[in-house]
């Protein structure tokens, strides 16, 4: 069974640029698209975008110009940058597999505060 | 970009009983790009359903889910201690996009 585990910086100041990894346990990075979805606290779900093993990234419009999402095929891990974090950023932050249509696979999430 | 709308935003029931959430989208959503998830506090997401009523691996058959065109719901025909969290409903589209709605908390009653 897939696993995914994830981690990064938790305390961020504002202009800062977040750096999350997720490392992929039991699956191949190659058989699935990989996203990242936030959280803010206590309230909803936000795409963030996805990663192919091909390379092929799509993101969430709202946030395209400030995402990267990239990979190390040879570790089994995916990645994601975000610049210019804002109080706005501070949220849980999940990686993902994605299955048909879904996320059928979550990270332990990883609390992202941005404040200075 | 399609708005998902929950309803309601709090559900108050007792274990045992029959729970009925609903979700509306703002467009047409394709049967094959709607999911449901449930999150306990401090846990990740959940996925339940995926295109309208196919159960994910290992979800009970208490779940079950319904809808098309722009209404969909999630119906638990029995409530178990562990259902009582927030469940989120999800599509797909039109681009490369995945979308959520706001959440309906289930307490209990």
């Amino acid at each position: 069974q897939v696993q995914l585990q994830q981690w990064g910086a938790g305390l961020l100041k504002p202009s800062e640029t977040l750096s999350l990894t997720c490392a992929i346990y039991g699956g191949s990075f190659s058989d699935n698209y990989w996203s990242y979805i936030r959280q803010p606290p206590g309230k909803g779900l936000e795409w963030i975008g996805e990663i192919h093993h091909s390379g092929a990234t799509n993101y969430n419009p709202s946030l395209k110009s400030r995402v990267t999402i990239s990979m190390d095929t040879s570790k089994n891990q995916f990645s994601l940058k975000l610049t210019s974090m804002t109080a706005a950023d501070t949220a849980v932050y999940f990686c993902g597999r994605n299955g048909f249509y879904s996320i059928d696979e979550w990270g332990q999430g990883t609390l992202v505060t941005v404040s200075s | 970009e399609i708005v998902l709308t929950q309803s309601p935003g709090t559900l108050s029931l007792s274990p045992g009983e029959r729970a009925t959430l609903s979700c509306r989208a703002s467009q047409t959503v394709n049967n094959i790009y709607f999911a449901w998830y449930r999150q306990a506090p401090g846990q990740a997401p959940r996925l339940l359903i995926y295109a309208t009523s196919t159960r994910a691996t290992g979800i009970p058959d208490r779940f079950s889910g319904s809808g098309s065109g722009t209404d969909f719901t999630l119906t638990i025909s029995r409530l178990e201690p562990e259902d009582f969290a927030v469940y989120y409903c999800q599509q797909y589209g039109p681009s490369p996009m995945y979308t959520f709605g706001q959440g309906t908390k289930l307490e209990i009653k």
